[in-house]
């Protein structure tokens, strides 16, 4: 079984302060994981992926395997970023495509 | 491309009716995907499709919803009879594998409230 855990349902900071978003996940084989934003009023879209190990509006994601973590980090919020971030998890599926699994979301806020 | 379209946007109806929403994935993804987002769950999968053929549902809540896909352009999702505590976002998203990395897009949603 695949599970994703993001335990805080908000979090606020100010603009300027570092983000930590935290996931944890539970995958007993080799996982891939990816980071979504749903910003106010607009689709859900990808925001990164561990396998491309970029930096997508100054995000940052580490794929720990000791810690079963993958933690978005941002060094200094910005008012745009306040959205809704999910963590993502694909594992195996059959006949080709990969289920992906999420995590419950955080609500991101940015105060000035 | 368009993107994943899904219809309707919104829907209000009540206790005990049928409902049916749809959806029309990117043309040549080979995977679609059916969510469901509630405040409390957050982003749950119901169904996924690969190739037309539905390979895990098993995130359905119970017999009265029901997906189908009858061709690679078109799937419904089908919730009868609705009752209240299906009121929530439905999502549907499709994506293209083969690069090994299972990337999705998802449309705008359609937002049921069940009377």
């Amino acid at each position: 079984a695949q599970r994703v855990t993001q335990p805080e349902k908000l979090l606020s900071v100010f603009k300027g302060a570092p983000v930590e978003l935290k996931c944890n996940y539970s995958y007993s084989g080799s996982p891939e994981l990816f980071w979504y934003v749903q910003y106010s009023r607009q689709r859900l879209q990808l925001l990164l992926r561990h396998i491309s190990r970029e930096s997508i509006k100054g995000f940052t994601a580490d794929l720990n395997k000791g810690e079963t973590s993958f933690h978005l980090k941002k060094p200094f919020a910005q008012e745009e970023d306040s959205a809704m971030y999910y963590c993502a998890l694909s594992g195996a599926g059959t006949g080709g495509g990969n289920k992906l699994t999420f995590g419950t979301g955080t609500q991101l806020k940015v105060e000035l | 491309d368009a993107g994943v379209i899904q219809s309707p946007r919104h829907e209000v109806t009540e206790m005990g009716q049928e409902v049916t929403l749809r959806c029309k994935p990117i043309s040549g993804h080979n995977s679609l995907f059916w969510y469901r987002q509630t405040m409390m769950r957050g982003l749950e999968l119901l169904i996924y499709f690969n190739n037309n053929v539905p390979i895990d549902d098993s995130g359905m809540p119970e017999d009265r919803f029901s997906a189908k896909m009858p061709n690679a352009s078109f799937s419904t999702l089908k919730i009868q009879p609705s009752e209240p505590r299906d009121s929530a976002v439905y999502f549907c998203a499709s994506s293209s594998w083969g690069s090994g990395a299972n990337v999705l897009t998802f449309g705008a949603g359609s937002r049921l409230t069940v009377l």
